[in-house]
């Protein structure tokens, strides 16, 4: 049973637009939720992570938009680049603890 | 400093064999996760441990087994090998563990079962 699920499972966008991922949870317990990146090769690599307690948080060109109300929350990659070409997985942890539930990963393709 | 080291990077066994993969953390962490990822169920949680002792476990059967030393490197164990233990295995480590600390991930090991 996948705890979080993500889509698209691909996404091809072209340079300097916009790349939205999105995830939905069931497990109202859950509250933590990073997004990784992953590159061919290497493993993954924490990218920006919110609370359920806040809406919005930026990074950069990355931000997640939470909404609690309908167990979703999404990754916006803004001026998207060829360089942010990877896989993106988002997940949920509870109380603390060290173990996440990941999505199953979304293939982003920048386009020059 | 340097990054989470597993080894070996590739490894190919036979169905019925066991394998031990190790996990070297980042100098002064002392918490280690298993991660196995495939493409068909993506990253799945195996366990972690934290100073020596583990404190969260998955789904997956007994014949996966793991443990950390003092120093805290860590190492994984399959036994009895099926054709569907084929995958990428990661670790993670962490400072203090907490899930908002943050995870750094290895490169992983690639293992084929045959």
């Amino acid at each position: 049973q996948q705890q979080v699920k993500q889509s698209p499972q691909s996404l091809i966008v072209q340079k300097g637009g916009i790349s939205i991922i999105n995830c939905a949870y069931e497990n109202t317990a859950f509250d933590y939720f990073p997004w990784y990146q992953q590159f061919p090769g290497k493993g993954p690599a924490l990218l920006i992570a919110i609370r359920p307690d806040v809406s919005e948080k930026k990074e950069g060109r990355f931000t997640i938009s939470f909404n609690k109300s309908a167990k979703q929350f999404s990754l916006h990659i803004m001026d998207s680049q060829p360089g942010d070409s990877a896989t993106y997985f988002c997940a949920a942890s509870k109380g603390n603890f060290n173990k996440f539930y990941f999505g199953s990963g979304t293939k982003l393709n920048v386009k020059p | 400093k340097a990054g989470v080291t597993q080894t070996p990077r590739y490894l190919i066994k036979t169905r019925g064999q066991q394998v031990t993969l190790s996990c070297s953390p980042i100098s002064g962490h002392r918490s280690v996760s298993w991660y196995q990822q495939t493409p068909g169920q993506g990253l799945q949680f195996l366990f972690e441990y934290f100073s020596e002792t583990q404190r969260n476990k998955g789904n997956f059967p007994g014949r996966f087994s793991g443990r950390q030393f003092s120093n805290s490197r860590s190492e994984m164990n399959v036994s009895t090998l099926e054709l569907g233990d084929s995958a990428l295995y990661l670790c993670a480590s962490s400072s203090s563990g907490t899930s908002t600390d943050t995870q750094y991930f290895g490169p992983g090991t690639r293992l084929t079962v045959l």
